[in-house]
């Protein structure tokens, strides 16, 4: 069993939907969560980072971790064509040092219709 | 701009001939690492040096080698390129190896014919 797991896609979605994002892992070490969103021909930034279980939002960007149930998500609402994109999950065992190698998951690409 | 320069974009080179991508980075940071995205298989870690002099494998190492003389680069070495080296590849920094600080460069797609 990977590490990581994403739902592999691709996805596509209408402007204005509600789209989820989700991975699991098996690690129960990992503690930092994040996710990665990245355009074609470009490297990966972070969108949205949360320490372990709960909820965080930024914007249309809301990320929740459920650690009891080894679960991340990331929704977006009011999704717009700007938000079509690869979206990678990532997490960490520790905040620094070699605990914060991030570990991937292998990403999912979203395309959100006009 | 604070940020990860790699060079070149993009390289098609022929088997065993050595080469080698350069990352620089402009924001002072301790920590760079070299990822290689492949189809099917996401991002996984090369190679990563948490400061000067200190370089440690990732999940990926073999085929590569990499220096850490300078804070601001670490250049990713291909002595002898082979096909299934073929993959588009990332530097990243960030402070302290902090995971939600990571700067990616814009990356480098090689193709080893």
């Amino acid at each position: 069993q990977k590490e990581v797991e994403q739902d592999p896609g691709p996805l596509s979605v209408p402007e204005g939907a509600i789209v989820s994002l989700n991975c699991t892992y098996s690690n129960s070490a990992f503690q930092y969560f994040m996710w990665y969103r990245q355009y074609s021909r470009k490297g990966p930034e972070l969108l949205m980072y949360t320490y372990s279980s709960g909820n965080k939002e930024d914007g249309r960007f809301t990320a929740q971790v459920d650690k009891s149930s080894k679960y991340i998500s990331l929704f977006i609402r009011d999704s717009q064509p700007s938000d079509s994109a690869t979206y990678l999950c990532a997490m960490s065992k520790g905040e620094s040092g070699a605990n914060s190698k991030l570990t991937f998951g292998k990403g999912i690409t979203l395309s959100v219709r006009p | 701009e604070a940020q990860v320069t790699q060079n070149p974009r993009y390289l098609i080179t022929v088997t065993g001939k050595k080469l080698t991508v350069t990352c620089s980075q402009n924001m002072n940071h301790e920590y760079m690492s070299w990822y290689r995205q492949d189809p099917g298989l996401g991002l996984r870690q090369i190679y990563y040096s948490m400061n000067v002099e200190v370089t440690d494998k990732g999940d990926v190492p073999e085929g590569y080698k990499v220096s850490r003389k300078e804070k601001r680069n670490f250049p990713l070495i291909l002595e002898s390129p082979s096909p299934n080296q073929t993959s588009l590849y990332f530097c990243a920094s960030s402070f302290q190896g902090l995971g939600y600080g990571y700067t990616f460069g814009s990356g480098t797609r090689l193709t080893v014919v």
